[in-house]
């Protein structure tokens, strides 16, 4: 079973920041956070990910409490295209602890961008 | 840099019959992987691999076999398809932290 809780559906305005959250109030201290987005019925697409820190890069900005138990993914200027399901999942990095890293893909949150 | 690449697309089997999935990437990756998505969930992990000639098992792994002879090529094979095996199948390769996915096959067991 997936280790987050995701909200399952959330609309935004074309322009407006898209603001995802995500629990995990299990997560260890060697697992990272990532995102991941499904457009449609394409493949998986990274977005971030991070480890304690905030984290940005062109795509989204990653904000994670600091006591780790939950974390935003912030999409700072939501367009028609950011329309998605977005996964939140933790996952160590490989071969930590005997883990390969897999990643456990809950059903996400339906993110509507609206014109 | 195609990235990774699947064959075929879609394609419809009938009850019983076998098939191979081919998934390649052009990246370097030792890490790889097979998920299948049903309609509406997440992505289950069916077998992995962390480079040539060593593969594991993921969380659904009954039905499926596969190989991993070279770095670039991880091919799922169905044997004796089954009516549950209905899915879209989605083949990974990992780079140090994010994978990166194919654009899928969709298979359809009648």
């Amino acid at each position: 079973d997936a280790k987050t809780t995701q909200p399952t559906s959330m609309d935004c305005a074309e322009g407006r920041a898209a603001n995802l959250p995500c629990n995990h109030s299990t997560i260890s201290g060697n697992e990272y956070v990532y995102w991941y987005r499904q457009i449609h019925s394409q493949g998986p697409q990274y977005i971030i990910h991070g480890l304690k820190n905030n984290e940005t890069n062109e795509m989204a900005s990653l904000i994670i409490t600091e006591d780790r138990k939950s974390s935003t993914l912030i999409l700072p200027h939501a367009t028609l295209r950011d329309t998605a399901v977005y996964y939140c999942i933790v996952s160590p990095l490989m071969n930590y602890g005997g883990s390969q890293g897999n990643l456990i893909f809950g059903k996400g949150t339906k993110l509507s961008v609206k014109p | 840099n195609a990235g990774v690449t699947q064959t075929p697309k879609f394609r419809i089997l009938k009850i019983g019959q076998s098939m191979t999935l081919q998934c390649t990437q052009d990246m370097n990756h030792n890490y790889m992987y097979w998920y299948r998505q049903d309609p509406g969930m997440g992505l289950k992990l069916i077998y992995y691999s962390v480079g040539a000639g060593i593969t594991d098992k993921g969380e659904v792994p009954n039905g499926y076999n596969v190989s991993r002879s070279t770095t670039e090529d991880f091919p799922l094979r169905l044997e004796l398809a089954a009516p549950s095996q209905t899915s879209v199948y989605f083949c990974a390769s990992k780079a140090v932290y994010e994978q990166y996915f194919g654009p899928g096959t969709r298979l359809t067991v009648t």
